[in-house]
């Protein structure tokens, strides 16, 4: 099974949608977790981490779940440059820094 | 804000050649360095960890005499793929935690390289 697993995707929607990705990991013992976007061939830039009360960042929200060891990104309002590869992340348990990348979830936003 | 150099940002060799791919941090001390290796439409995967002026450690199924990783300073990590051949060929992105008390779940991603090898 993978450290870190999310919908396969890609995702395509019309602008304004909201759009929703999921992902789970492995590892019960996990501290850490973030969501990062990265466009084609470009490094992946942090979206925002994960909390487990739920944080939200203008029309993202993302939610932990550390029960059933699950973790979300929701976008309202897509926009055009939403567009790329979400990446769910997680760090390796008392390995501070080693980051665990899920394989990414494509989201495609039309006009 | 904290900033990873890496290069080259392409480079396309003949089978059978050397690659050496260099991460400097710019404005900060790097004791760790992450290496990465990212195949088309797939995840970014571990390759490595490398800690100032000890041996990197390398994740199963990574071979450690394929993929030299040297961290000889603060601001300078290289990964150098040796002997190169056509399934070698991916992205390759270095990421470094910084030293200045930021939570090290921040990481600073270097832009990547992106290796052909013909």
């Amino acid at each position: 099974r993978k450290e870190v697993e999310q919908d396969p995707g890609p995702f395509n929607v019309p602008e304004g949608a909201t759009v929703a990705f999921n992902c789970t990991y492995s590892n019960s013992a996990s501290q850490s977790f973030f969501w990062y976007r990265q466009d084609c061939r470009k490094e992946p830039k942090l979206l925002m981490s994960v909390y487990s009360s739920g944080n939200e960042d203008g029309r993202f929200t993302a939610q932990l779940n550390r029960a059933s060891q699950y973790i979300s990104l929701l976008i309202r309002d897509s926009k055009l440059s939403d567009s790329a590869t979400y990446l769910c992340v997680v760090n390796r348990a008392n390995q501070g820094g080693k980051l665990i990348f899920g394989q990414g979830t494509e989201l495609s936003v039309k006009p | 804000g904290a900033v990873v150099s890496q290069h080259p940002s392409w480079v396309i060799c003949k089978s059978g050649t050397s690659v050496k791919i260099e991460c400097r941090s710019l404005d900060f001390q790097a004791t760790t360095m992450f290496w990465y290796r990212q195949f088309p439409k797939q995840s970014l995967m571990l390759m490595a960890t490398s800690n100032e002026g000890s041996k990197a450690t390398y994740e199963q199924g990574v071979e450690k005499d394929k993929f030299l990783i040297n961290h000889a300073s603060l601001t300078l990590s290289t990964l150098t793929v040796t002997s190169a051949h056509p399934e070698d060929s991916s992205f390759y992105i270095c990421s470094a935690t910084s030293d200045r008390g930021t939570t090290n779940e921040k990481l600073f991603f270097g832009s990547g390289t992106q290796l052909s090898v013909l």
